[in-house]
């Protein structure tokens, strides 16, 4: 099945810098990669994804960025805020494997004001 | 606005108890799923259903079974708790339209001890 990986576990940055979160994955057949957003007890929640025919997706000051042929994919934050420190999972869904979502283990972001 | 309401949010049982923990999802979505989130593991499947009566395992089965009696219910059912299976609970669903059953809406998640 698809193995989903992220790293840094846990990024520390200043507030306004920019923080960069990458994932790669396993399975070439996966076609949609969201990135979901958990702060501190609270539920995940969706905040930007792309899918295979697009190679770069912006929303305000978040966009993902996607390399298939090297299979990764990445969450850009600019000008970061204190509400951004949050956990950031990837994942990556698969039409020709188990046809479901892969999760990464997910990064710690905080942003030191 | 998506409405998935996870019964309880926080639940402390003892070693063998049978556990039932409830979702509800308001948004007529077909399809629904159960993770566990551990720290350091992220978001492990434990089951999903894309229909009334239909159940499929996930990653984590073991240990655990559900019940989708309804299209808005889905229930995860421990039946017999152990301390291994303390962890938080989050149940999530995504209607079944192309383009839009990878979406997950998530409840806000049972915090599960067992004793």
């Amino acid at each position: 099945g698809e193995n989903v990986e992220q790293h840094p576990s846990t990024l520390s940055v200043q507030e306004g810098d920019s923080a960069v979160i990458k994932c790669t994955y396993s399975d070439s057949a996966s076609n949609y990669f969201p990135w979901y957003k958990q702060e501190l007890g609270k539920r995940p929640q969706l905040i930007i994804d792309i899918r295979s025919n697009v190679g770069e997706k912006k929303d305000q000051r978040i966009a993902v960025t996607l390399n298939k042929t090297a299979k990764h994919f990445s969450l850009h934050i600019t000008e970061t805020q204190p509400e951004d420190s949050a956990v950031y999972f990837c994942a990556a869904f698969s039409r020709g494997g188990n046809n479901r979502l892969a999760f990464g283990k997910g990064n710690q972001v905080v942003v030191i004001p | 606005d998506v409405k998935v309401t996870q019964s309880s949010r926080y639940l402390v049982k003892r070693t063998g108890e049978k556990v039932f923990l409830e979702c509800v999802q308001d948004m007529d979505h077909e399809n629904m799923f159960w993770y566990r989130q551990d720290p350091g593991l992220g978001l492990r499947l434990i089951y999903f259903s894309y229909d009334v009566k239909m159940k499929e395992k996930g990653d984590i089965p073991e240990g655990y079974s559900v019940s989708r009696e309804k299209k808005e219910r889905f229930s995860l059912i421990l039946e017999s708790a152990s301390t291994n299976q303390t962890s938080m609970y989050l149940c999530a669903s995504s209607p079944a339209a192309t383009g839009e059953h990878e979406k997950l809406f998530f409840g806000s998640g049972t915090q599960l001890s067992v004793l």
